[in-house]
């Protein structure tokens, strides 16, 4: 079926350095892959989209870039401060289509 | 906030309980959506309503009974639940059905099944 592998898993950096968290799609008919951030006690956030037609997009300290050829997306974010500690989830969907398939998650710790 | 609120925020039931969970959004949207989450797992999708019509079924067990009384609301019946349903349930909307279109979350409710 289809399906989205996140890693890595669990990431640590220091403040100030960046974070690069990565995502493979099954699905070659996904074009819009967005990307979530779930904070303790709250419910997954968008923090950044990307559609099929773009190879990368760049929000302030946030970028994500796609490779539809290799079907893999990335996130990175830059210049990392404690706030940006949370989960962050990949996701990968279709249009016309009614689901939304997440990655499991990456829990980014970022080190004052 | 997102527009999305959640009740309860906890809940503990046993397995010959019935409790219902309760979503309602705020922003409009005309699709809503139940997810489970559990620990070290991607976000499961349960089911899908586009202006009140369920439009997907993701192979969830009976004892899990959805219910869209209008574009605002979502409730979520349980009744014999199994100790692996115990998880976080999230509500999320969005303004079309579709997937392609950013979805805001509520909350979640965390269930516990003893």
């Amino acid at each position: 079926g289809e399906n989205v592998e996140q890693h890595p898993s669990t990431l640590s950096v220091q403040e100030g350095d960046s974070a690069v968290i990565k995502c493979t799609y099954s699905d070659s008919a996904s074009n819009y892959f967005p990307w979530y951030k779930q904070e303790l006690g709250k419910g997954p956030q968008l923090i950044i989209d990307i559609r099929s037609n773009v190879g990368e997009k760049k929000d302030q300290r946030i970028a994500v870039t796609l490779n539809k050829t290799a079907k893999h997306f990335s996130l990175h974010i830059t210049e990392t401060q404690p706030e940006d500690s949370a989960v962050y989830f990949c996701a990968a969907s279709r249009t016309g289509g009614f689901k939304t398939i997440f990655g499991a998650g990456t829990r980014l710790f970022v080190k004052a | 906030e997102t527009g999305v609120t959640q009740t309860p925020r906890h809940l503990v039931m046993g397995m010959t309980n019935k409790k219902s969970l309760k979503c309602e959004q705020h922003l409009g949207h005309n699709a809503m959506y139940w997810y489970k989450q559990s620990a070290k797992k991607p976000l499961e999708l349960m089911f899908v309503y586009s202006l009140e019509e369920r439009v997907e079924n993701n192979s969830v067990p009976s004892r899990f009974s959805p219910e869209c009384p209008n574009s605002s609301h979502l409730f979520l019946h349980l009744h014999t639940l199994q100790p692996e349903d115990s998880a976080l349930y999230l509500c999320a909307s969005s303004q079309e059905g579709y997937a392609a279109y950013e979805q805001y979350f509520g909350p979640g409710t965390r269930l516990t099944v003893t």
